[in-house]
């Protein structure tokens, strides 16, 4: 988990609220991820980051929104339009400038919804 | 479109017995594979990956993967299990031109004493 930071591990939220999830990483890495686990179906990919203040939808977006103001930085907010948001979340980052690069992943920010 | 598949849920393995956790792909270019553990509540650990070159790659804690590309797979394996290598094992793939990772659903590996 070196190198990539996220707070807080655990986090509730009661309906209707927002929440944010934090991810610092201190690897100068270009790109940033983050991805949603549920039990049975592996990782699936929420937003990417490839460079500051761009980002990208991946596959299971509603619901969730993200910043990209500093490199080191890639904030994701689980808003109350987010159905089913209790899930384990992971932040990840990875060098850019070619497809082998592997990617490097935080300890994870599980959240619960009361 | 890209994807992996892992076709077992979960592998038992007795400890010092070789081990195999299998994965093949689909892709439309050239594959780049990955293997990475997870271990309980925790973030996934790089283990090995396959760029280009030889067949057989070496990774951390022992384990290495063998790609084949006719039979489209990137099986895992390692010669003699641990107890402490039983975790969560996923097998991702990535399209050459491609900045997404596709990871498969996991197989959980139990290594018994």
């Amino acid at each position: 988990d070196g190198g990539i930071t996220q707070s807080p591990k655990y986090l509730f939220r009661k309906e209707g609220q927002n929440v944010t999830l934090s991810c610092e990483q201190n690897l100068n890495h270009d790109a940033m991820y983050w991805y949603r686990q549920d039990p049975g179906q592996g990782l699936r990919l929420i937003y990417y980051s490839q460079i500051v203040n761009d980002f990208q939808k991946g596959d299971i977006a509603e619901g969730y929104s993200v910043s990209r103001e500093k490199k080191e930085s890639f904030p994701l907010t689980v808003t109350s339009a987010q159905k089913n948001p209790t899930a384990f979340y992971l932040c990840a980052s990875s060098m850019t400038g070619g497809s082998y690069n592997e990617q490097f992943f935080g300890p994870g920010t599980r959240l619960t919804v009361l | 479109a890209q994807s992996v598949a892992q076709p077992e849920d979960q592998v038992n393995v007795a400890e010092g017995n070789p081990l195999t956790v299998k994965c093949t792909y689909s892709v439309s270019g050239n594959p780049y594979l990955f293997w990475y553990v997870q271990y309980p509540n925790r973030g996934l650990q790089f283990l090995l990956k396959y760029i280009t070159g030889d067949n057989l790659v070496k990774g951390s804690y022992g384990f290495e993967a063998e790609f084949n590309k006719s039979q489209t797979s990137f099986h895992l394996k390692k010669p003699s299990a641990l107890v402490s290598d039983s975790a969560l094992y996923f097998c991702a793939v990535r399209d050459e031109g491609f900045q997404k990772l596709v990871f498969g659903t996991g197989t959980r590996l139990l290594v018994s004493p």
